[in-house]
């Protein structure tokens, strides 16, 4: 069965520092894979995802086949980056569909 | 366009009831899936429906089941409540049930079982 672990429960950086954002998961196979983030008193969102390829909000993440990983890095944390940040997996063999599989999540906290 | 949503967003019940939760997707979407959300397991996919069909079921007992109708509206039902079954539950939609799509949260229902 595939899981995803996020190995760090809180994350605290300073302002103007680098943030990553660690998620590990295990799956026999090609999966897709997604970070999800919820701000303060806000619904849970798409951030990104691994097909897209795409920078938001000055994100980036990598899939490494090697480690199965797929961290999330930011180059210089902002303020209003404070957030839960949740990892996800979808596998493509499972039958079809949508679901997906989350890690615990993370809180990052960005201090001035 | 209107998001994701869900009713209603709190609910107490007692052991033993039964509990119909509703989700109305965003507009053009067929798809919806349902989690559960608790602190000690965090987020777990439920089931996911697709044009009124269930498309994956995860690991939960057969009191947990759910439904969707022809406008995409989907419920899911708990039977013979536990207090284990206190937790949120999520709704999302996407427009397919493709496993890269993007998925779009509501607010949830905060199910409280006493």
């Amino acid at each position: 069965a595939q899981r995803v672990t996020q190995p760090e429960k809180l994350l605290s950086v300073f302002k103007g520092a680098p943030v990553e954002l660690k998620c590990n998961y295990s799956y026999s196979g090609s999966p897709e894979l997604f970070w999800y983030v919820q701000y303060s008193r806000q619904r849970l969102q798409l951030l990104l995802r691994h097909i897209s390829r795409e920078s938001i909000k000055g994100f980036t993440a990598d899939l490494n086949k090697g480690e199965t990983s797929f961290h999330l890095k930011k180059p210089f944390a902002q303020e209003e980056d404070s957030a839960m940040y949740y990892c996800a997996l979808s596998d493509p063999l499972g039958g079809g569909g949508n679901k997906l599989t989350f890690g615990t999540g993370t809180q990052l906290k960005v201090e001035l | 366009k209107a998001g994701v949503t869900q009713t209603p967003r709190y609910l107490i019940k007692t052991r033993g009831q039964q509990v119909t939760l509703s989700c109305s997707p965003i507009s053009g979407h067929r798809s919806v899936s349902w989690y559960q959300q608790t602190p000690g397991q965090g987020l777990q996919f439920l089931f996911e429906y697709f044009s009124e069909t269930q498309r994956n079921k995860g690991n939960f007992p057969g009191r947990f089941s759910g439904r969707q109708f022809s406008n995409s509206r989907s419920e899911m039902n708990v039977s013979t409540l536990e207090l284990g079954d206190s937790a949120l539950y999520l709704c999302a939609s996407s427009r397919w049930d493709t496993p890269n799509e993007k998925l779009f949260f509501g607010s949830g229902t905060q199910l409280s079982v006493l």
